[in-house]
């Protein structure tokens, strides 16, 4: 089955400078990958996916790349602010599977004023 | 649209109670996922419903849990007897299996506590 790796998993950054969080998946069909942010106290909520017919997709301060030759994907904040301090999750899937995903383990961001 | 909606949000329980926990998926979506989230063992998909009917139930932990679906808009997972070591976060998503489309939308949770 899928296996989805996530780094690091926890990450500091000044308010400002950008964060990149990078997956990896082990299923060469995974064809969906959607990013999760999680505050505390609140369910995962979709930010950005992106199709394994993409390689980039920007939405304002957030992009995600994929790589499928690799086999991995990363989210990236820009201009990051003291709002942008959640988990974030990566997922993978194969859009024919019944809609399962399999999730990261997560990446706490803080950004510090 | 109203999104996802879990009761009770909160539940503290002792040993060995009976525990119901419910979900209302998005108007029109027509898969449901239950998850348990630890902070050890992360987001883990309990089982998951397709038209109500359920796909796989592969992540249920024990014969302790179960889970219904007796309509489109309204599921239930159930632990008899509980145990201090369900205490978790469990989550309802749901997502309108449509070509192309299987974004998941969360609830909000509800934090379980067995004492």
């Amino acid at each position: 089955g899928e296996n989805v790796e996530q780094h690091p998993s926890t990450l500091s950054v000044q308010e400002g400078d950008s964060a990149v969080i990078k997956c990896t998946y082990s299923d060469s069909a995974s064809n969906y990958f959607p990013w999760y942010k999680q505050e505390l106290g609140k369910g995962p909520q979709l930010i950005i996916d992106i199709r394994s017919n993409v390689g980039e997709k920007k939405d304002q301060r957030i992009a995600v790349t994929l790589n499928k030759t690799a086999k991995h994907f990363s989210l990236h904040i820009t201009e990051t602010q003291p709002e942008d301090s959640a988990v974030y999750f990566c997922a993978a899937t194969i859009t024919d599977s019944w809609g399962k995903f399999q999730f990261g383990a997560g990446t706490q961001v803080v950004v510090t004023p | 649209d109203a999104g996802v909606i879990q009761s009770p949000r909160h539940e503290v329980t002792e040993m060995g109670q009976e525990v119901t926990l419910r979900c209302k998926p998005i108007s029109g979506h027509n898969s449901l996922f239950w998850y348990r989230q630890t902070m050890m063992r992360g987001l883990e998909l309990l089982i998951y419903f397709n038209n109500n009917v359920p796909i796989d139930d592969s992540g249920m932990p024990e014969d302790r849990f179960s889970a219904k679906m007796p309509n489109a808009s309204f599921s239930t997972l159930k632990i008899q007897p509980s145990e201090p070591r369900d205490s978790a976060v469990y989550f309802c998503a749901s997502t309108e299996r449509a070509e192309g489309t299987d974004t998941q939308y969360f609830g909000p949770g509800t934090r379980l506590t067995v004492l």
